[in-house]
C-alpha cells in the first residue's frame, strides 16, 4: 500500500472549515484513500473514503486530485469535538482490510 | 449499526500474569478482526489478523506465543497477553470488518488500556 504523508499538526478555529491535506504520490490505481480520526484514548472512527471521485457524507468531504497523488479532507464547520488525530491511509482493494496507520495530523480546534 | 465493543476497557495486572481482552461485533458478523497496539503518543501498530475458525496471522516482530488470538465465532475474537510484563503496558484496539461485505470497511472498538505492574 502507498505511503501517505500528512502534516504533524494544525490548528483550526471553531466554526471554520478545516482542510487537512494528505500526500500519496505513489498511490496505485486500485488503492482507495481512507480517512479515520482518533479522539484521545478512543478507538479510531471512520470518516470517509474514496477512489477517484470526490465524496461527501454527513461528517466531511473528500477531495482527490485528478492525478490521485494527493487529497484533502474537509471538515466544513469544525467544532471543539473535532479535536483529534486524523489519519489518511491508502489501501488496496485486495489488502483484506489491513490498515497501516502513519503518524497522522493532530488537529486542535480552538474557540 | 456496525458497533464493536471491547472488554475490559481497562485492566491492571501483576507482572507474570495473563490477561484476556475480548472484542465483539455487536450487530454484525465479522469475517475478519484485527488487533492493534498503541503506545503513548504513537500511532496504531497492527499486531495480527484474525479470521473466524482459522489461525491468526501475525505481523513481523509480534510474538505469537505471547499474544494468543482466538476467533471462535463470527462475533468474538479474544487477545490473551501471556506472562505480561511492564513493557506490554499499552492501549490495545481491535477492529472488525465484513458488515457490508467489504473487507476494507473496518469498525474499531473503544480500546483496552493494559497496565502491567
Amino acid at each position: 500500500d502507498a505511503k501517505t504523508t500528512q502534516p504533524p499538526s494544525m490548528d483550526c478555529a471553531e466554526g471554520r472549515a478545516a482542510n487537512l491535506p494528505c500526500n500519496h504520490s505513489t498511490i496505485s490505481g486500485n488503492e482507495y484513500v481512507y480517512w479515520y480520526r482518533q479522539i484521545h484514548s478512543q478507538g479510531p472512527q471512520y470518516i470517509i473514503h474514496g477512489l477517484k471521485n470526490n465524496e461527501t457524507n454527513e461528517m466531511a468531504s473528500l477531495i482527490i486530485t485528478e492525478d490521485r497523488k494527493s487529497s484533502t479532507l474537509i471538515l466544513p464547520h469544525a467544532t471543539l469535538r473535532d479535536t483529534a488525530v486524523y489519519y489518511c491511509i491508502a489501501l488496496k482493494t485486495d489488502s483484506w482490510g489491513k490498515f497501516q496507520f502513519g503518524a497522522g495530523t493532530q488537529v486542535v480546534v480552538t474557540p | 449499526g456496525a458497533v464493536v465493543s471491547q472488554h475490559p476497557s481497562w485492566v491492571i495486572c501483576k507482572s507474570g500474569t495473563s490477561v484476556k481482552i475480548e472484542c465483539r461485533s455487536l450487530d454484525f458478523q465479522a469475517t475478519t478482526m484485527f488487533w492493534y497496539r498503541q503506545f503513548p503518543k504513537q500511532s496504531l501498530m497492527l499486531m495480527a489478523t484474525s479470521n473466524e475458525g482459522s489461525k491468526a496471522t501475525y505481523e513481523q516482530g509480534v510474538e505469537k506465543d505471547k499474544f494468543l488470538i482466538n476467533h471462535a465465532s463470527l462475533t468474538l475474537s479474544t487477545l490473551t497477553v501471556t506472562s505480561a510484563h511492564p513493557e506490554d503496558s499499552s492501549f490495545y484496539i481491535c477492529s472488525a470488518s465484513g458488515p457490508y461485505g467489504s473487507y476494507n470497511e473496518q469498525f474499531f472498538g473503544p480500546g483496552t488500556r493494559l497496565t502491567v505492574l
